[in-house]
């Protein structure tokens, strides 16, 4: 098993040029997540996907798009990307315990650095 | 939203032991642990649930005071492996937004 892969790992992109970011996964996870982590702010939520065809917005989606056509995969799309969008970025996958709003581990690809000059 | 940590930064020689905290100002469904390596991405450690159940790492432990809104995590007998960066997560509603605190970074010396 892959586990959780990101395409691409490292990217170098222009103010105002768009960009899709592919996370993928082969373990079946009905939750997947895409967060930004930046020096000294931890990780922050962008977007998450509770299963196939539902999105929804996380803590900074501003500036950020995603779909969930498949299980397995989870697209971020930057439209008009800003030097704000420097960060490195995360996928995650995981699944619920049964319990109401609790889920499992958190399963992380390698990330994504992108630098938005 | 986000927890708070504490502390920031916390340096240790090899077998002293540390605790990290996590705490939020709304209520919290579960605490989850990770712990972070330079230029890798977070490894899940640990998950504490309400009503006291655990999922464990050995030689780290860690606690879940429902009331307070609030986790410690116990790292006994520190090894060189576990220098990195800590980072609490946390779920404070159903709608299964996930916020990870800003992290403590850990440095074990010989």
């Amino acid at each position: 098993n892959a586990g959780v892969t990101q395409t691409p790992k490292f990217r170098v992109l222009k103010t105002g040029q768009s960009m899709t970011l592919l996370c993928a996964q082969d373990m079946n996870h009905e939750y997947m997540y895409w967060y930004r982590q930046d020096p000294g702010m931890g990780l922050r939520l962008i977007h998450y996907s509770v299963g196939e065809g539902t999105t929804a917005k996380g803590e900074v989606p501003d500036g950020y798009n995603v779909s969930r056509l498949k299980k397995q995969n989870f697209l971020l799309g930057l439209e008009s990307a800003a030097p704000s969008q420097t960060s490195v970025y995360f996928c995650a996958s995981s699944y619920p315990t049964g319990l109401a709003g609790v889920i499992y581990e958190q399963f992380f690809g390698p990330g994504t650095r992108l630098t938005v000059l | 939203q986000q927890p708070v940590q504490s502390p920031q930064a916390v340096i240790l020689r090899e077998g002293e032991d540390a605790v990290i905290n996590c705490s939020s100002s709304k209520a919290l469904y579960s605490v989850h642990w990770y712990r972070q390596k330079h230029g890798e991405a977070p490894v899940f450690l640990m998950i504490l649930l309400k009503g006291g159940e655990q999922k464990g790492h050995e030689k780290i432990s860690a606690s879940f005071n429902e009331k307070k809104q609030q986790s410690s995590l116990y790292l006994t007998a520190s090894q060189l492996s576990y220098s990195g960066t800590y980072f609490c997560g946390t779920e404070i509603d159903t709608g299964n937004q996930f916020y990870f605190g800003t992290g403590t970074s850990l440095t074990v010396i010989p």
